[in-house]
């Protein structure tokens, strides 16, 4: 089973900086990785799948790269409405997620 | 409006039996893979259960395999969770997931999980 590892754990950054955000397949994964926000008390929501493609209505500071076995979720300059939590996933498989918080 | 709506959850006691519903509309509910996924109380995402578009392929997290039991009834638009022996640790929210295909001008296949309900709670306790 495919393993997926998420770093860091927490992310303290300042509005308007560039977050970045990891994952790591246990195993090639080819492009087959989607990234999720969540904000407390919300449903996750879809951002980047196929590790590179924004989902429906994701502003373009969100930006996904990587395939194989290391990918990265960039947040070119950071909202207020960004800090949340992120999650990569790999089909039944979610990394244990990333809290982005305001430095 | 695509929307997912479920209900079903609440308190429980450790051994018994639960069972969830997600509503379905705004889409063709039975031409979507669909997922169970669930939050436990200030923990990470997991990943429980999935479903064929006609039901004829359903695959279960280890933590949940022969204990808990999904289904769809595509007439209704209805996605379903049977839950049974509910334990301590089955405590969480429970969202109902849309499963969206992809394909690049490659014909490249990848997925998102692009819709979610609002989720239903599962408290087991006694």
């Amino acid at each position: 089973e495919i393993v997926v590892t998420q770093s860091p754990a927490t992310l303290s950054v300042s509005p308007g900086e560039r977050a970045t955000l990891s994952c790591r397949a246990s195993q090639s994964v080819s492009n087959k990785l989607a990234w999720y926000q969540q904000k407390p008390g919300q449903a996750p929501r879809l951002l980047i799948y196929g590790a590179s493609t924004r989902a429906t209505g994701i502003p373009a500071r969100f930006s996904g790269s990587g395939s194989g076995t290391e990918f990265t979720l960039t947040i070119s300059s950071l909202q207020s409405e960004d800090f949340a939590v992120y999650y990569c996933q790999q089909y039944n498989t979610f990394g244990q997620g990333t809290r982005l918080e305001i430095k | 409006e695509v929307q997912l709506v479920e209900s079903g959850g609440g308190l429980v006691q450790p051994g018994g039996s639960l069972r969830l519903s997600c509503a379905a509309s705004g889409f063709t509910f039975r031409t979507y893979w669909m997922h169970w996924v669930r939050q436990a109380p200030g923990k990470g995402l997991e990943w429980v259960s999935h479903i064929h578009l006609d039901g004829s392929i359903t695959r279960y997290a280890d933590s949940v395999k022969g204990r808990f039991t999904i289904s769809r009834d595509n007439a209704k638009n209805t996605l379903y969770l049977q839950m049974n022996s509910l334990r301590a640790e089955d405590t969480a929210v429970y969202y109902c997931v849309r499963q969206e295909d992809y394909y690049d001008s490659d014909g490249l296949y990848s997925y998102g999980f692009d819709i979610w309900g609002q989720g239903t709670m599962v408290t087991v306790s006694s």
